[in-house]
């Protein structure tokens, strides 16, 4: 089994719409990102949680929400969603008791287009 | 703002060659080093990681790194044609920082 799933995998929202996309990770990880990746812009960090209790925004956070619902889960909301949103989001994780604490590992992302 | 520079290719390198990709960036403080490979459309998965100046060697692959010059590399021996995607550089966004500052990645072709 993956260690970081991401639901869903592929979304067509329109405009308006508020949509919800979730990670979850069985890695026993504290901290969790969300970026947003588009062609020629790179990975851009809208969002990261270092635990339950602490939310920071990222570059990019305008127009977008999160949660931390539980230490394993971390979703990103967009509450009203626009076609400048259109992209491919992914959530990683960093953390735990072995090997490098700041290394990041990625779920496989969700292709989200806003019509 | 902190930047990271990397060439976005397309690198084209023929099959067996070594491929050498490279990665400036602007924040002093940064203290880790990451190499991400990520093929088209799919996540990007680590490579290399490297926290002290000099080189480390893991397989085909080779990072280095020169704090003073801010500039880490990627060296890829007997170069695959599985190797070709794009390779993302990821600084620590300042010192006791977990956040990474990715480049745009530089794209490489294998050819066979």
């Amino acid at each position: 089994d993956a260690d970081v799933t991401q639901t869903p995998r592929n979304r067509i929202t329109k405009t308006g719409k508020r949509i919800m996309l979730e990670c979850s990770q069985t890695k026993g990880h504290d901290r969790m990102y969300w970026y947003r990746q588009d062609p020629g812009l790179g990975l851009r960090l809208i969002y990261y949680s270092f635990d339950v209790k602490d939310i920071n925004k990222g570059e990019i956070s305008d127009g977008y929400s999160v949660s931390r619902q539980a230490q394993a889960k971390f979703s990103l909301s967009l509450e009203s969603a626009i076609p400048n949103q259109t992209a491919l989001y992914f959530c990683a994780t960093s953390g735990g008791t072995s090997g490098s604490p700041d290394t990041q590992y990625f779920g496989p992302g969700t292709r989200l287009t806003v019509l | 703002q902190k930047e990271v520079e990397q060439n976005s290719g397309p690198l084209s390198v023929p099959e067996g060659a070594i491929a050498s990709l490279n990665c400036t960036y602007s924040d002093r403080g940064s203290q880790s080093f990451f190499w991400y490979r990520q093929y088209s459309g799919k996540s990007p998965e680590l490579i290399m990681s490297i926290y002290s100046n000099g080189d480390k060697e893991d397989g085909r692959f080779t990072a280095q790194l020169n704090k003073a010059s801010q500039y880490v590399s990627l060296l890829i021996r007997d170069s695959q044609p599985s190797d070709s995607a794009t390779y993302l550089c990821a600084p620590t966004s300042g010192a006791g920082s977990y956040q990474l500052t990715f480049g745009k990645g530089t794209k490489l072709s294998v050819i066979p």
